[in-house]
């Protein structure tokens, strides 16, 4: 069964130090996403993408954030300058374009991220 | 605005045994529910959705859930655990005809199955 894949499952960084958490999706998926999890709160949306551009961006998605699909296949989410509330479980997902209306998502396995 | 609402955190039951994990939303508009799973160092799966038509939906590894419009609920159930079904589990809304795959997600219910 097709798999979005993330990378790395975890990593450590220290405040204020750049971070890039990649993400393969489905290969005929249309639409991007990444959700975010702290640890024992909820699942957070943060960022939609289609056509090579942002569809919506949530309140926690600031200047800090940014995403890219720099070749086709991977998906990236940048963290500019990490900060301690950064720390979190990352998940991205896709869909594709059937079921738009529905948005049923495939999730990756997430990518932990700890902020020293 | 949307929300979702898990009332329990945790649920211990002993296995085979019935399970029922509650999920309540809240929404001025049509929407369309799910619920995940989340296995230990695993990601979101999907267990099962409610788009439209039979309230009662069946998903993978025995579990169903029944879309309860009147009470605003999508309660999961499962006649019979296994210890394999120790997970958190996610209760979900989309809505309207969004393109945009926001789901808004409740707080997670830990299902603890006991031998």
């Amino acid at each position: 069964e097709p798999e979005v894949t993330q990378t790395p499952s975890h990593q450590v960084t220290q405040m204020g130090q750049e971070v890039i958490l990649r993400c393969v999706p489905i290969s005929n998926h249309l639409y991007f996403y990444w959700y975010r999890q702290i640890l024992g709160q909820k699942v957070e949306f943060l960022v939609s993408f289609y056509n090579n551009e942002i569809s919506e961006k949530s309140e926690i998605f600031d200047d800090q954030f940014s995403v890219e699909r720099p070749d086709g296949s991977n998906f990236t989410l940048k963290i500019r300058s990490t900060k301690l509330e950064d720390s979190a479980m990352y998940f991205c997902a896709s869909k594709n374009g059937r079921s738009s209306g529905a948005n049923v998502l495939t999730f990756g396995a997430g990518s932990r991220l700890t902020v020293l | 605005a949307q929300s979702v609402t898990q009332l329990d955190s945790q649920v211990p039951v002993f296995e085979e045994a019935p399970v029922e994990l509650r999920c309540n939303y809240s929404s001025s508009v049509s929407v369309y529910l799910f619920w995940y799973v989340q296995y230990p160092n695993q990601g979101l799966q999907l267990l099962l959705k409610y788009l439209s038509g039979s309230t009662l939906v069946k998903g993978i590894n025995g579990f169903e859930a029944e879309f309860n419009k009147s009470q605003t609920s999508f309660h999961l159930r499962k006649p019979s655990v296994h210890i394999s079904d120790t997970a958190e589990y996610f209760c979900a809304l989309s809505y309207g005809s969004s393109n945009t795959g926001k789901l808004i997600f409740g707080q997670g219910t830990t299902l603890q199955v006991k031998p």
